[in-house]
């Protein structure tokens, strides 16, 4: 499958924990997104990589949020001192370049206790 | 103003029949549009992206107007299988994606 890859694809927490997601996009794709949707409502833009770059922040993305490209490849999410306003499912997509079709991965659903 | 603003149906329709709806977008400088699919608890799936002049793919017909600012969506002969949320999806700039809330389909036998 060469797809968009998110693991883990649940994850139930108790508030105040860390919690970290990893994305693995696309190979030949060298853009990164990460996208939050809650119940009833379409993904929430949160934060864009072109290659390690990380390009853009959205304001959804508070300090307890970050997120790491590291070589230009995968990419974490990282939550701390996570809230029961967190639960949401996670969504990671990749694409080809300006302007193209992003591609999703199944999702993290987290879920905080 | 949302961004994007979808009719979050239901549209509740027999087999065979044709189904459509719009969305409506608030930015004019919009680069490019989408429409997604959506089935339960799973990742957005790219249905087909939406051009100027229409463009159709197999039963499905996507139409743009720049000038009202909307999208629509057409469905013809209906399958059971396309019972889903379609999410209605712009480019504001070259990077992010603003998403409607979604419209549902239901198709019934």
């Amino acid at each position: 499958d060469t797809g968009v890859s998110q693991n883990p694809r649940h994850k139930i927490t108790k508030r105040g924990q860390n919690v970290t997601f990893r994305c693995d996009p696309i190979s030949e794709h060298n853009r990164l997104y990460w996208y939050r949707q809650t119940l009833g409502q379409g993904p929430e833009f949160l934060t864009y990589f072109q290659n390690e770059a990380q390009l853009e922040k959205s304001r959804l993305l508070s300090d307890r949020f970050s997120a790491e490209r590291p070589k230009g490849s995968f990419s974490t999410l990282e939550i701390q001192r996570t809230e029961q306003g967190d639960s949401a499912m996670y969504l990671c997509a990749s694409s080809l370049g300006v302007q193209q079709p992003q591609h999703f991965g199944d999702g993290t659903r987290l879920s905080i206790l | 103003r949302k961004e994007v603003e979808q009719d979050p149906g239901p549209f509740n329709v027999p087999e065979g029949a044709t189904v459509a709806f719009n969305c409506t977008y608030s930015n004019s400088a919009s680069q490019s549009f989408f429409w997604y699919r959506q089935d339960c608890r799973k990742e957005p799936k790219l249905l087909m992206s939406v051009y100027s002049s229409g463009n159709e793919d197999g039963r499905f017909t996507a139409q743009l107007n720049r000038a009202s600012q909307y999208i629509s969506l057409l469905i013809r002969d209906s399958k059971l299988s396309d019972s889903a949320t379609y999410l209605c999806v712009v480019n504001l700039n070259d990077y992010k994606l603003s998403f409607g809330a979604g419209t549902t389909v239901t198709v019934r036998a």
